[in-house]
């Protein structure tokens, strides 16, 4: 089973900032926190990821809470190409388990 | 960035027949794995490809089913044998790269479906 637990489905505004949570409690000290988006039935996208610090990089920010028990990636200023499904993965290996997800629906 | 080649994109195919996919990659990789996504569903790890030796395979998948190559460290191949409807799905190709830690990076997918 997966780690983490998403939303199934949030709405976002076209140029607002979406925020999307991620539940990892059950995360290891070795385990860190990845995101991807699958934009329609194309292969994952990376997109960031974290230990234990707050990371930022040209697509998104991640913002990981001091007891590592849960996450927040945030797409600053969202575009209708940013509709997509997220994901959450908690690893400390090569093996990804996808959880369910996230699908993001940015509106005009 | 990863250039990850997956071939065919799609096919249909009958049911009890076989289906090769193959994955090439431009550079030398560390890891190659096989994924299925079925229709509406998240992704499911298949396989882990070896190189040179058998492919190690999660809860669910076994190697007739689904018999796995990795003769070098740029090219695999996974087999969908004696298909039935329930095959019908994405099946996607991922590696990761030395200096990468543990990004995967994704091919584009074959679709298939299975009538």
């Amino acid at each position: 089973d997966a780690k983490t637990t998403q939303p199934p489905s949030m709405d976002c505004a076209e140029g607002r900032a979406a925020n999307l949570p991620c539940n990892h409690s059950t995360i290891s000290g070795n385990e860190y926190v990845y995101w991807y988006r699958q934009i329609h039935s194309q292969g994952p996208q990376y997109i960031i990821h974290g230990l234990k610090n707050n990371e930022t990089n040209e697509m998104a920010s991640l913002i990981i809470t001091e007891d590592r028990k849960s996450s927040t990636l945030i797409l600053p200023h969202a575009t209708l190409r940013d509709t997509a499904v997220y994901y959450c993965i908690v690893t400390g290996t090569y093996k990804y388990i996808f959880g369910t997800g996230t699908r993001l629906k940015v509106l005009a | 960035s990863a250039v990850i080649s997956q071939k065919p994109s799609r096919d249909i195919c009958q049911r009890g027949t076989s289906l090769t996919i193959q994955c090439q990659v431009d550079s030398q990789v560390t890891m190659m794995f096989w994924y299925r996504q079925q229709p509406g569903q998240s992704l499911t790890l298949i396989a882990t490809a070896n190189q040179g030796s058998e492919a190690t395979y999660e809860s669910g998948f076994v190697i007739d089913k689904f018999p796995i190559s990795r003769p070098n460290l740029t090219f695999s191949t996974l087999t969908v044998s004696n298909m039935s409807p329930e095959d019908s799905s994405i099946y996607l190709c991922s590696v990761s790269y030395r200096g990468e830690g543990q990004k995967l990076f994704f091919g584009s997918g074959t679709q298939l479906s299975v009538l």
